[in-house]
């Protein structure tokens, strides 16, 4: 079964530092999401993206975060200046569509800042 | 936004026996998915159910749309169901999944 694949599995950045988060999504699939849940709390969603722009977003993603799909099948999550409050587990998801469809999760990448 | 309260919050079984799990949301909803977080961090999808009853193997889910709640249902408990079961859903006409805080299961032998 196709999966959404996350690199890396753990990732691990000085205060201050840009981070790069990366996905490949399922290959079909036209919707991508990013999520973040930080340590012991829930899922929290922070933004979505479809044909090249972001389709919706959280009062999470300020400018302090950025999405891009630099090629047709990776997907990413930049970081800028991180914070410690940062660090938390991020889950990419993708969805052939919106709405009446599931989406997939990665097994996550956890962002530990120090 | 939408608001999604799950119970119970813990939730303590001996291995082979069975539980359900609630969720109810706040407002009309196009998708509804039940995710297992094992002791990895790993969402496991566990159903897309945002209406109507599915199973698979020792777990159902049902949704009741139109009285804004869903059920997961888990029988003959192994330890390896132990975890944390998120329920997500997503308002008509919005692409993000809100999720509750989840049921926290321990399956003990």
């Amino acid at each position: 079964e196709p999966e959404v694949t996350q690199t890396p599995s753990h990732q691990v950045t000085q205060m201050g530092q840009e981070v790069i988060l990366r996905c490949v999504p399922i290959s079909n699939h036209l919707y991508f999401y990013w999520y973040r849940q930080i340590l012991g709390q829930k899922v929290e969603f922070l933004v979505s993206f479809y044909n090249n722009e972001i389709s919706e977003k959280s009062e999470i993603f300020d400018d302090q975060f950025s999405v891009e799909r630099p090629d047709g099948s990776n997907f990413t999550l930049k970081i800028r200046s991180t914070k410690l409050e940062d660090s938390a587990m991020y889950f990419c998801a993708s969805s052939y569509g919106t709405g009446y469809q599931p989406q997939h999760f990665g097994d996550g990448t956890r962002l530990s800042i120090l | 936004g939408i608001q999604v309260e799950q119970s119970p919050p813990d939730l303590i079984l001996q291995e082979g026996a069975n539980s359900t799990l609630r969720c109810n949301f706040s407002d009309s909803v196009n998708n509804l998915q039940w995710f297992h977080q094992n002791p990895w961090g790993q969402l496991i999808n566990l159903f897309y159910i945002p209406s109507g009853t599915k199973q698979n193997g020792r777990l159902s889910a049902t949704t009741v749309a139109t009285e804004r709640y869903s059920l997961l249902y888990i029988s003959s408990s192994q330890t390896t169901d132990s975890g944390v079961y998120f329920c997500a859903v997503a308002r008509a006409g919005s692409y993000q999944l809100t999720f509750g805080k989840g049921t926290k299961l321990s399956v003990i032998p």
